[in-house]
């Protein structure tokens, strides 16, 4: 059974930081790209990053680019996500999410809440 | 960026009743590569249809995909009580990704 487990959210003040973790299991962790998408409270799905397989190309929506970073241990089947700068607007559910090459989004895990108020 | 726009944004139908979601983007989406997703309250989002028309795997028939280009739809033939909840498009053909909107399905 593939799951997608993440932790690592929690509340910050705003400009704080978080290392957010994606554990996986079920499948193959090192064949497939990863994503983070995230979800305001009462708000629609947001896409933000991406890593592929072997952590050597990554990709960010332009809302987060230069203050989240992306990255992957394949020998620990995790995936990161680096949040730096924070914003109360990046308050959201952080969920992580797999993708095989030229297919979608198809597993997602439960999310893991990041809170940035002061 | 390719922007979706999904309409409407709430639909009320009563069970057994046929939907029909619309999913525009403001360019064609590479090789069709658009898919659907359906989120209830408290989970996460589930896969229906990849590919644009081809359905995920567990997914009841009663829910097809169709479209190419800039046009796709969802239907759902026959509204069962599990199927209200919020349902997104989303295209993964070229980058940034991008969702839709969200089109609520509620019980009339």
């Amino acid at each position: 059974e593939v799951q997608l487990v993440e932790s690592g959210g929690g509340l910050v003040q705003p400009g704080g930081s978080l290392r957010l973790s994606c554990v996986a299991s079920g499948f193959t962790f090192s064949s497939y790209w990863m994503h983070w998408a995230r979800q305001a409270p009462g708000k629609g799905l947001v896409w933000v990053s991406r890593i592929n397989t072997d952590g050597s190309f990554t990709d960010y929506a332009d809302s987060v680019k230069g203050r989240f970073t992306i990255s992957r241990d394949n020998t620990k089947n995790t995936l990161y996500l680096q949040v730096n700068s924070l914003r109360a607007e990046d308050t959201a559910l952080y969920y992580c999410v797999r993708q095989a090459p030229h297919k979608p989004l198809d597993y997602w895990g439960q999310g893991t809440l990041a809170t940035v108020s002061s | 960026e390719v922007v979706l726009t999904q309409s409407p944004g709430t639909l009320s139908l009563s069970p057994g009743e046929r939907a029909t979601l619309s999913c525009r983007a403001s360019q064609s989406v590479s090789v069709n590569f658009l898919a659907w997703y359906q989120q209830k309250p408290g989970q996460a989002p589930r896969l229906l249809i990849s590919d644009a028309s081809t359905r995920a795997t567990g997914i009841p028939d009663r829910f097809s995909g169709s479209g190419s280009g800039t046009d796709f739809t969802l239907t759902i033939s026959r509204l069962e009580p599990e199927d209200f909840a919020v349902y997104y498009c989303q295209q993964y053909g070229s980058s940034p990704l991008t969702f839709g909107g969200g089109t609520k399905v509620e019980i009339k």
